[in-house]
């Protein structure tokens, strides 16, 4: 079956634009997670939603940044007035709910200039 | 908040030498899971350990949790280039239901 899918694979955005980063999880699975990687650094947490809602957003850097999932499936990652600080790639990972190993999606490298 | 710190950062070896990388949590966790990445991949799931004391092996890979629950090894014998990669591990807490990422150790095997 097909794994976690992102798009858009890379995001080129000017200081100040908005984005939207779209994750596809594996069919079936009820947890859904956003991270951030910079180079050389693990996953940093963001949003984890259990099923439509978001369980744990105590990740997200600030206000700028907001996560959905309104039908318990895809999410949408969305970056308001984007910073060249938020370049890096997100990544986003889904799994079955409980202690359960995550499956991670290729990522989306956003690059702000 | 809850941390988990990774040593080394880096570890250059020849092909055939063992490598060991080592884990602490801040705090107790639920369980551990480790993951590896390949260069300009995603993180690949590898195992998760769950009882205090547990042992698993994956061929060439034993993995362990120690005794108190908040540290964990990942012991690779007879490296191969194909091990080349960072492992990251990732602490579980059952209270808040997300892993938290170490900064992983990367791993460079010389042929």
């Amino acid at each position: 079956g097909a794994g976690v899918s992102q798009t858009p694979s890379n995001k080129v955005t000017e200081k100040g634009k908005y984005v939207e980063l779209r994750c596809d999880p594996i069919s079936g699975h009820t947890a859904l997670y956003w991270y951030r990687q910079s180079l050389g650094q693990g996953p940093e947490f963001l949003i984890y939603f259990q099923g439509t809602g978001a369980a744990d957003d105590s990740g997200l850097p600030n206000d700028r940044f907001f996560a959905v999932r309104p039908e318990g499936s895809v999410s949408t990652l969305k970056i308001q007035r984007t910073e060249r600080g938020d370049s890096a790639v997100y990544l986003c990972a889904s799994s079955l709910a409980g202690p359960y190993g995550q499956f991670f999606g290729p990522g989306t490298r956003l690059t702000v200039l | 908040g809850q941390q988990v710190m990774q040593i080394p950062q880096y570890q250059h070896v020849q092909e055939g030498e063992d490598f060991t990388t080592y884990c602490n949590s801040s705090t107790t966790l639920s369980n551990i899971q480790w993951y590896k990445q390949r260069p300009g991949g995603h993180p690949v799931f590898l195992i998760q350990l769950v009882k205090s004391g547990e042992v698993k092996k994956q061929k060439r890979l034993t993995f362990q949790f120690g005794e108190a629950k908040k540290n964990s090894s990942l012991h690779i014998t007879a490296t191969q280039t194909t091990d080349v990669g960072t492992y990251f591990c990732a602490g579980y807490s059952s209270n808040t239901g997300k892993l938290i990422f170490g900064q992983g150790t990367t791993l460079q095997v010389k042929p």
